[in-house]
């Protein structure tokens, strides 16, 4: 079993729907856990962190579920730009600055 | 303020060959870190350093060295290039990371490299 595992997509989307990813983890000792855009052939950049309690910035929403080792993120009014990968990405276990990078999900918004 | 930057950007070796890949950061980080991205796989750490001098294996380090003679620089070496070596790779730098705290990874734009 992968330890991060995600959807690959694609997600095909109208501007302006609500999109969905899920992405479980398998280490139930990971405490950091993140959303990682990376546009084709280009670097990943850290969207944003995901907390216990949940946290959303501008049209993005993160949850976390530690009992089902879950993360999701949801994006609202889908734009053009919102097109890329989407990597689920958690930290290796406690105390450890080492990343587990999902696959990614891949999401492509059109017109 | 240039961030992460990798040299080359592209790169074609032939079986057997050798290669010096260089990251440089401007950030005055103390964290510096190699990945390969494959397809169908998330990014696979190499090797990584927690300072200047200091150097540790990561999930796939088979075949590959890395330096850290200046703490803006982290060089990722391959002595005999082989064709499963073919992939994109990813150079990162972070502040600092432990307990529960954590600090974002910065990335290089890759090195896109093609063993024959």
């Amino acid at each position: 079993r992968k330890e991060v595992e995600q959807d690959p997509g694609p997600f095909n989307v109208p501007e302006g729907a609500t999109v969905a990813f899920n992405c479980t983890y398998s280490n139930s000792a990971s405490q950091s856990f993140f959303w990682y855009r990376q546009d084709c052939r280009k670097e990943p950049k850290l969207l944003m962190s995901v907390y216990s309690s949940g946290n959303e910035d501008g049209r993005f929403t993160a949850q976390l579920n530690r009992a089902s080792q879950y993360i999701s993120l949801l994006i609202r009014d889908s734009k053009l730009s919102d097109s890329a990968t989407y990597l689920c990405v958690v930290t290796k276990s406690y105390n450890t600055d080492k990343l587990i990078f999902g696959t990614g999900t891949r999401l492509q918004v059109f017109p | 303020n240039a961030g992460v930057t990798q040299t080359p950007k592209f790169r074609v070796l032939k079986t057997g060959q050798s290669m010096t890949l260089l990251c440089a950061q401007d950030m005055n980080h103390e964290y510096m870190y190699w990945y390969r991205q494959d397809p169908g796989m998330g990014l696979r750490l190499i090797h990584y350093s927690v300072g200047e001098g200091t150097t540790a294996k990561g999930e796939v380090p088979d075949g590959y060295n890395v330096s850290r003679l200046k703490k803006q620089n982290f060089l990722l070496g391959l002595e005999s290039a082989a064709p499963s070596q073919t992939s994109v790779y990813f150079c990162a730098s972070s502040y600092f990371a432990g307990g529960t705290s954590y600090n974002e990874q910065f990335f290089g734009p890759g090195t896109r490299l093609t063993v024959l």
